[in-house]
């Protein structure tokens, strides 16, 4: 059964570093998104991503957030300098149609 | 704006016991009702969804969902519980293409 993947599982870095977060969606779909989810609390919508633009975003993601497709198989989520608050584990997720989201194993990043 | 509530942080049931667990939403349309599972370490696993149509959807693992708009709730259900099952499960709400909305999550642990 074809699934959303992600690497690193783990990421440490210091502040104000530049992280890129990897994802590979399920290969037909269409609908990429990020959510994020600090330890202990919910988890967050970020950004959709869709016919290569974003499609909508969250207050969460701002200028320091940035996603791309690079390739047909690839989906980025680059943070370009760190902060002790982005701390969490990172999801991806794909749809083929925006109706059913399938989620990946997560990023846990740490910001130290 | 749309958002869910979970009212139990933790539950715990005898292995064999049957279980529900709550989700309350508030959406201004119909919505897109989801529920994911996340064993410890892991992503989030779809067990079931509902669009429309009949009140009552199954899923995986043995579970199953009831919907009643009149009550803007989702709760899920299992019969029979097994120790596997020990787990945070998470409801969401959405819209086609758009963002997930979660709630809380509930952990379950199951005694044997």
């Amino acid at each position: 059964e074809p699934e959303v993947t992600q690497t690193p599982s783990h990421q440490v870095t210091q502040m104000g570093q530049e992280v890129i977060l990897r994802c590979v969606p399920i290969s037909n779909h269409l609908y990429f998104y990020w959510y994020r989810q600090i330890l202990g609390q919910k988890v967050e919508f970020l950004v959709s991503f869709y016919n290569n633009e974003i499609s909508e975003k969250s207050e969460i993601f701002d200028d320091q957030f940035s996603v791309e497709r690079p390739d047909g198989s690839n989906f980025t989520l680059k943070i370009r300098s760190t902060k002790l608050e982005d701390s969490a584990m990172y999801f991806c997720a794909s749809s083929a149609n925006g109706e059913t989201q399938y989620f990946g194993p997560g990023t846990r990043l740490l910001v130290l | 704006a749309q958002s869910v509530t979970q009212p139990d942080i933790h539950i715990t049931v005898s292995e064999g016991a049957s279980l529900e667990l709550r989700c309350n939403y508030s959406y201004g349309a119909t919505p897109y009702l989801f529920w994911y599972v996340q064993s410890p370490g892991q992503g989030l696993q779809l067990l079931l969804k509902h669009f429309s149509g009949d009140t009552l959807v199954q899923g995986i693992k043995g579970f199953e969902a009831e919907f009643k708009r009149s009550q803007s709730s989702f709760n899920l259900r299992k019969p029979s519980v097994h120790w596997s099952d020990a787990a945070e499960y998470f409801c969401a709400v959405g819209d086609a293409g758009n963002m997930l909305t979660f709630g809380g999550g509930t952990r379950l642990m199951v005694k044997p």
